[in-house]
């Protein structure tokens, strides 16, 4: 059974730093592209970062890059989304996702991450 | 950005059919692939994907659903709607990124 787990979120002030961590089990995790999308009740979903198999291809979204870096460990089974700078807009809850054929097949829980001082 | 374009919102009764629509302001077909996925999502849970390249059903979804179209106009089926279907439907392309999403579809009961 394909299962994603994410941790790490909670409440941050804006600009600082968060990171999130996404264990994945029940697939050959190396075998599949990654990526992290948010939802907010006003903004609903939104893709944030992809990451290619072997993690040398990443893709961003223009309000996050340079701020987020996404990275995976396929010796660990987990991908990270490192969240730099980070601004009230960016409050949501974040959901780790294997990214296959241009969809995203399994879906983590979510992780809540807010922005507030 | 390619930008998906659903109704907020649509009433069917118990063992109709339903039909929701998705439409691009931008062709999200290729020469081999229509780029189109559909997602179900229930209150206070993750989105599940439903649907893939438009028309083919994702692993352990059941064939009541169904998804069609082409180019622009794209449309998710259920039929027959079932009390456990009760949720948002959300359309994503992935013919250009960034990847986007539909505003979603709340599928209620008349």
């Amino acid at each position: 059974e394909v299962q994603l787990v994410e941790s790490g979120g909670g409440l941050v002030q804006p600009g600082r730093s968060l990171k999130l961590s996404c264990a994945a089990s029940g697939f050959t995790f190396s075998n599949y592209g990654m990526a992290w999308v948010r939802q907010t009740p006003t903004k609903g979903l939104e893709w944030v970062a992809s990451i290619s198999t072997g993690g040398g291809n990443t893709y961003y979204r223009d309000s996050v890059k340079g701020r987020f870096t996404i990275s995976r460990d396929n010796a660990k089974n987990t991908q990270y989304l490192q969240m730099d700078s980070l601004r009230s807009e960016d409050t949501a809850t974040y959901y780790c996702a294997r990214w296959r054929r241009g969809a995203f097949d399994y879906w983590g829980q979510g992780v809540m991450v807010t922005v507030s001082s | 950005d390619i930008v998906l374009t659903q109704s907020p919102a649509l009433a069917v009764s118990l063992g109709q059919r339903a039909t929701i629509s998705c439409r691009a302001s931008q062709s999200v077909s290729t020469s081999s692939y229509n780029l189109m996925h559909w997602y179900q999502q229930k209150p206070g849970q993750q989105p599940k994907l439903l649907i893939y390249d438009a028309s083919n059903l994702a692993s352990s979804i059941p064939a009541r659903f169904s998804g069609s179209g082409s180019g622009t106009d794209f449309t998710l089926t259920i039929n027959p709607v079932q009390a456990d279907d009760i949720a948002t439907y959300y359309c994503q392309q992935s013919r250009e990124l960034p990847l986007t999403f539909g505003s979603g579809t709340k599928l209620e009961i008349k």
